[in-house]
């Protein structure tokens, strides 16, 4: 069966230092994988999606990049958080099925 | 563009029934799904429906009026642990193999005993 790992669950990291979140698939091959962040209480905006190693989709301006190294990695990564950059970060992947599954988010507090 | 309405806050009874409703101002139409979020955790699938009607899947059902880009998902026989955002989203089209979702805002449903 398909797994998803993503982490660390939780980060704080000082404002101004870099970022890198690391999400990996199991049991999947050549899946779309997505980077969404959550505000407190608001929806999930999507960040990244990557439809293959090494190709990168970004969805909005920001202060972050993401790179697909390999078949089910995915990494998020800054090299300068900002205050802006604080959230709920989560990865998720989608193969032949509708639906996206999620890994446990990554709770980002940039101080 | 996408446009996704869904109400901000519901509170219900254990036991009873409850109907969550999302709206959809869309560019185009390929699915919409339901999610369920507890706090703190990652959303957990749903539903899916792409054509019209009602999907069941236990206490959980939810509906699809593509003319009228309106969907609801209905919890019945409310248990505490239904208590959860409740967030809608709708798959573009337009995005190719990407096969994008956009969420909508959730609907947090607070369950009292």
């Amino acid at each position: 069966s398909q797994t998803i790992h993503q982490w660390p669950a939780t980060l704080v990291q000082p404002v101004g230092s870099p970022l890198s979140l690391e999400c990996t698939v199991e049991g999947t091959s050549n899946p779309n994988l997505y980077w969404y962040r959550q505000a407190a209480g608001r929806g999930l905006q999507l960040l990244f999606y990557s439809v293959g190693i090494g190709q990168i989709s970004s969805e909005v301006p920001q202060n972050l990049s993401a790179s697909r190294p390999q078949d089910r990695q995915f990494i998020l990564s800054s090299k300068k958080l900002l205050l802006s950059d604080s959230g709920f970060y989560l990865c998720a992947w989608m193969d032949r099925a509708p639906e996206a599954f999620f890994g446990q988010g990554t709770r980002l507090t940039v101080v | 563009g996408q446009n996704i309405d869904q109400p901000t806050e519901m509170t219900a009874t254990e036991g009873a029934i409850v109907q969550i409703n999302c709206t959809y101002q869309t560019s185009g139409f390929n699915g919409l799904f339901w999610y369920q979020q507890h706090a703190g955790e990652a959303p957990t699938f749903l539903s899916y429906n792409v054509l019209d009607g009602l999907e069941e899947k236990g206490r959980f059902s939810s509906f699809l009026s593509r003319s009228k880009g309106y969907s609801y998902l209905l919890l019945k026989e409310l248990q505490m642990k239904d208590s959860a955002s409740y967030l809608c989203a709708v798959r573009d089209p337009d995005s190719g193999s990407a096969r994008q979702l956009t969420f909508g805002s959730g609907t947090q449903l607070t369950v009292l005993p």
